[in-house]
């Protein structure tokens, strides 16, 4: 079975601090994502990255960035978060044409 | 860009049959896929369909494509209430990245027993 794990289920962060979403699959696959799910907007991509150290701008990047340095983990970094951050953040990884999610994880910011 | 759109609700009693339906506008999509969502969890992979097929069943649910009117159902047959949940349409076109896949806002489907 595919496993994604994501590091926190709950996030409660301040206004401008650094926050790191971390991510990680256990099966190998090359490509990993990130997105962002609001109620009535569906799942929103941020970031993906297709090999270690590459990475590519989804369809909301601003005020993000991701780091892949193994291939196993995928970070998602928010610089310097804001409210309208508040929101469930899920990775996935794929393999072929199957994507495969995480928990994901609720984030607040106040 | 490309879109997918779904009907945000559906309501339904317990042993009929549920229809999910969503459009999509990319006449490119190679795969259309089928997630579910339970409160509090992630995206559950249920199934997807090549382009080329018409029809797939697997077990209680069938996937219906029409690519002409590029519309999209699933069929859950004798629904339960453990089929509540948020269902997801997605497509992978061929164009662009073909990494990526485009969402639907999801159907909150509703078991009533």
């Amino acid at each position: 079975d595919v496993k994604v794990t994501q590091s926190s289920r709950y996030l409660v962060k301040r206004t401008g601090e650094k926050v790191f979403l971390e991510c990680v699959q256990d099966m190998d696959h090359e490509n990993m994502f990130w997105y962002r799910q609001d109620p009535g907007l569906g799942l929103r991509l941020i970031y993906f990255s297709y090999d270690v150290k590459m990475k590519e701008k989804g369809d909301i990047p601003e005020g993000y960035s991701v780091s892949r340095e193994k291939k196993e983990r995928f970070s998602l970094i928010l610089e310097s978060a804001s409210t309208n951050q508040t929101s469930m953040y899920l990775c996935a990884s794929m393999r072929a044409y199957e994507q495969y999610f995480g928990p994901g994880t609720r984030l607040t910011v106040t | 860009g490309e879109d997918v759109e779904q009907s945000l609700f559906l309501s339904v009693r317990e042993g009929d049959s549920s229809v999910i339906n969503c459009t999509y506008t990319d006449s490119s999509s190679t795969y259309l896929y089928w997630y579910k969502q339970e409160p509090g969890a992630g995206l559950q992979l249920l199934t997807y369909i090549f382009s080329n097929m018409d029809m797939k069943q697997d077990q209680r649910l069938t996937v219906l494509l029409n690519k002409k009117d590029k519309h999209l159902s699933l069929r859950i047959a004798d629904t339960q209430t453990g089929d509540s949940a948020i269902y997801f349409c997605a497509e992978r076109g061929a164009s662009g990245s073909a990494r990526q896949l485009t969402f639907g806002s999801g159907t909150q489907l509703t078991v009533l027993p």
